[in-house]
C-alpha cells in the first residue's frame, strides 16, 4: 500500500523554465509534508516543508503547495538550474510521530 | 560541521550470510532512524531509536535486529541474507528536543549492501 506517490518517475524541464514535482497522498493522519533532494552516491537532504495548516510555503526559488481536499502537494522550482537535477523526494507525517513515509522519487534534469 | 557517518560505505555479502551496519550520528542527536532503500524503490522506514530504546518499528523483518548504544551510535544487524536484501542502507539522526521537522533530521551517505 503505497501511501505517498509521485507518479513521474522523470522530469526533463529546460534551464530557466519552472518545474513542478508532483505527490499524492492516501492517508488522512498526515500533517506534515517534506521535499528531499537526492544527488547519487549521497543521503537526502531536506529541501522545504509545509504543515497542513498552511497551503503554500516559499523558500526562494523552491515553493511547496499543498492541496488538502485532493491530497495533493506540489513543488515548484523556479527558475530552475542545472544543479537542480537530482532525484526529488516527497516525505509525508504524522506530526510527532518521527517517521517519515517516502514517495518513489522523481529524477528531474535540468538541460542547458 | 561532523554528519551522519555510515559505515561501511560498501559490504558484499553472499546468501545466509550476515551483515553488520553502524551509524554515528551527529554528536548530541539522540534519536536515529534506519531507512532501506532497494533498487528503483523509495526509502522505507525500518525502524527508530531515542535515547538507546527503540521508539518505532516499520517494515523491518524479522531477520534484521538494531540497537543503540550508550555512545548513541546504531547497529542494524541483518541475518541469513536474502538477495532481495541488497539495497542502499540510510540512517538518519535528529535531537528530540528540537520538535519534528525535515530540517532538524539529517541523513548518512548510506551503505549500499550487495548480497551474491
Amino acid at each position: 500500500d503505497q501511501q505517498v506517490k509521485q507518479n513521474s518517475p522523470s522530469l526533463s524541464v529546460q534551464e530557466g523554465r519552472i518545474s513542478i514535482l508532483n505527490c499524492d497522498y492516501t492517508n488522512s493522519m498526515f500533517d506534515y509534508f517534506l521535499w528531499y533532494k537526492k544527488y547519487p552516491a549521497e543521503g537526502p537532504t531536506f529541501l522545504i516543508s509545509i504543515s497542513s495548516i498552511k497551503d503554500k510555503n516559499e523558500d526562494g526559488r523552491f515553493t511547496v503547495f499543498l492541496n488538502k481536499s485532493a491530497k495533493h502537494l506540489s513543488l515548484h522550482i523556479v527558475p530552475s538550474q542545472p544543479g537542480d537535477s537530482a532525484v526529488y523526494f516527497c516525505a509525508a507525517a504524522v506530526w510527532g510521530a518521527q517517521k517519515l513515509v517516502f514517495g518513489q522519487g522523481t529524477r528531474l534534469t535540468i538541460n542547458p | 560541521a561532523a554528519g551522519v557517518i555510515q559505515s561501511p560505505r560498501h559490504l558484499i555479502k553472499e546468501k545466509r550470510e550476515t551483515a553488520t551496519l553502524k551509524c554515528y550520528p551527529i554528536p548530541r542527536h539522540d534519536t536515529v532512524y534506519w531507512y532501506q532503500q532497494g533498487p528503483g524503490q523509495d526509502p522505507q522506514f525500518l525502524i527508530s531509536f531515542y535515547e538507546k530504546m527503540q521508539s518505532d518499528k516499520g517494515s523491518i523483518p524479522d531477520r534484521f535486529s538494531a540497537q543503540q548504544f550508550s555512545d548513541y551510535h546504531s547497529e542494524l544487524n541483518m541475518s541469513s541474507l536474502e538477495l532481495g536484501d541488497s539495497a542502499l542502507y540510510f540512517c538518519a539522526s535528529s535531537l528530540r528536543d528540537r520538535g519534528f521537522s525535515g530540517n532538524t533530521i539529517y541523513f548518512g551517505e548510506g551503505s549500499w549492501l550487495t548480497v551474491v
